[in-house]
């Protein structure tokens, strides 16, 4: 069965600081690894991920694969009280995507 | 472009009765797959559908059951409707149908409670 572990499952930092999310998967015919941010609504898309080692930015977000270590980490670097939601990765196969539990980020000022 | 919507977005029932939620995808949008997430179990893959095909499907009962049709809206049903169905209904849309995946897109969700 597929399976997609978060770590921390939840984070209290302050503005300013930089933190990272863990995500490993174990997803057969694993084809791509997607974050997602979700505050109190839909989750909104962050990033896909299907090579190794390739980063992708998106301002003070940046996302990386290891499909060798079976892992991806998404690092928010000069927090802001905006980026506190849940984080939530999946990995996708076979026209799904398999979630874990997410982690909770809180940013206080 | 309009986002993914979903109806209705709350619903109250009551154990046994059944419920049909309904999503239709971002335009041009043709796979539609389906989320049931709550605090305990996260969020969790239902179905997904494609040219009125279903390709995958989760580990849920057969009380749960969904169906696309031509103009690639989607819905889902619950029947015999049971405590721990409360949950968030999501569904997603994505545009390439011939990748395994693809950029899912999220609607807002259907928040259905069961007394």
């Amino acid at each position: 069965e597929d399976k997609v572990v978060q770590s921390p499952l939840s984070l209290v930092v302050h503005e300013g600081d930089t933190v990272t999310l863990n995500c490993s998967y174990e997803v057969t015919n694993f084809r791509s690894l997607l974050w997602y941010k979700q505050e109190k609504k839909a989750p909104t898309f962050l990033f896909m991920l299907t090579s190794s080692g390739i980063e992708k930015k998106s301002g003070r977000l940046s996302s990386i694969l290891d499909k060798k270590e079976l892992f991806s980490i998404l690092n928010i670097t000069a927090t802001q009280t905006g980026d506190s939601a849940v984080y939530l990765c999946g990995g996708g196969s076979n026209y799904k995507l398999t979630f874990g539990k997410g982690t909770l980020l809180t940013v206080n000022p | 472009k309009a986002g993914v919507t979903q109806t209705p977005r709350y619903l109250i029932k009551t154990r046994g009765q059944q419920v049909t939620l309904s999503c239709s995808p971002i335009s041009g949008h043709r796979s539609v797959s389906w989320y049931q997430q709550t605090p305990g179990q996260g969020l969790q893959f239902l179905f997904e559908y494609f040219s009125e095909t279903q390709r995958n499907k989760g580990n849920f009962p057969g009380r749960f059951s969904g169906r696309q049709f031509s103009n690639s809206r989607s819905e889902m049903n619950v029947s015999t409707l049971e405590l721990g169905d409360s949950a968030l209904y999501l569904c997603a849309s994505s545009l390439v149908p011939r990748e395994s995946t693809d950029t899912q897109y999220f609607g807002p969700g259907t928040r259905l409670t069961v007394l």
